[in-house]
């Protein structure tokens, strides 16, 4: 079985914050993907990253990086120096041969001036 | 280029109605999923298809039909809408397989009377 947790459920920062939603997964195969989708206000997912299982570089991407850690099964998610654009719903997900995307339940990001 | 579009974007039924949702995909995209999100539960599968007239259960498949004649088509039909089907509905195509990046349509928010 697979399974995918958010630590966070919501998460309040004010501007310029760095903060890092936390997700945890669970699974037998040796072989998956890891996914990070946002979800601004508007309602829209917006795909944000994707990385395999084979692949634990860390990735930067402008303010927003990733830290996969397989030995603790782990692929958090930064944002460095938070702005209010940022605020949206975050999910974590997971997918494997023979398995569709498993959504983690979500983290609530506000970001405030 | 359109992608993937969904309609209608806003839907309201009466309990026991049977009501039809369309999802369009311009990209000739092989897989096509159709997930509910509520509150509390992230987004969860309903159905997917691998191909036209190839379709498989997700996660909450109950009281739902789907059918695929058509590569750019995955309409997602409630025979008889219960009001526990309130939910907003979103498609999502990739092209290769289940590990894929999913690209999602913008939603239909459908509220069951």
């Amino acid at each position: 079985a697979q399974k995918v947790t958010q630590v966070q459920t919501e998460i309040s920062v004010v501007e310029k914050e760095d903060v890092t939603l936390d997700c945890v997964y669970e699974t037998r195969d040796t072989t998956y993907y890891l996914f990070w989708y946002k979800q601004p206000p508007s309602g829209e997912l917006v795909f944000l990253i994707r990385r395999n299982s084979f692949d634990e570089q860390n990735e930067i991407s402008g303010r927003y990086s990733w830290n996969f850690q397989k030995s603790t099964s782990s692929f958090n998610f930064t944002i460095t120096a938070s702005q209010v654009v940022d605020s949206a719903v975050y999910f974590c997900a997971l997918s494997s041969a023979g398995y569709a995307l498993n959504f983690g339940k979500g983290t609530s990001l506000l970001v405030t001036p | 280029d359109a992608g993937i579009t969904q309609s209608p974007r806003y839907k309201i039924t009466e309990t026991g109605r049977q009501v039809t949702l369309m999802c369009h995909q311009t990209w000739s995209h092989s897989y096509m999923f159709w997930y509910r999100q509520d509150l509390g539960h992230g987004l969860r599968l309903i159905y997917y298809s691998a191909a036209a007239d190839i379709t498989d259960k997700g996660e909450v498949p109950d009281g739902y039909v789907v059918s695929r004649s058509k590569t750019e088509n995955f309409p997602l039909t409630l025979e008889s809408a219960t009001r526990s089907q309130t939910s907003v509905y979103f498609c999502a195509s990739t092209p290769l397989d289940l590990t894929d990046t999913q690209y999602f349509g913008p939603g239909t928010r459908l509220t069951v009377l």
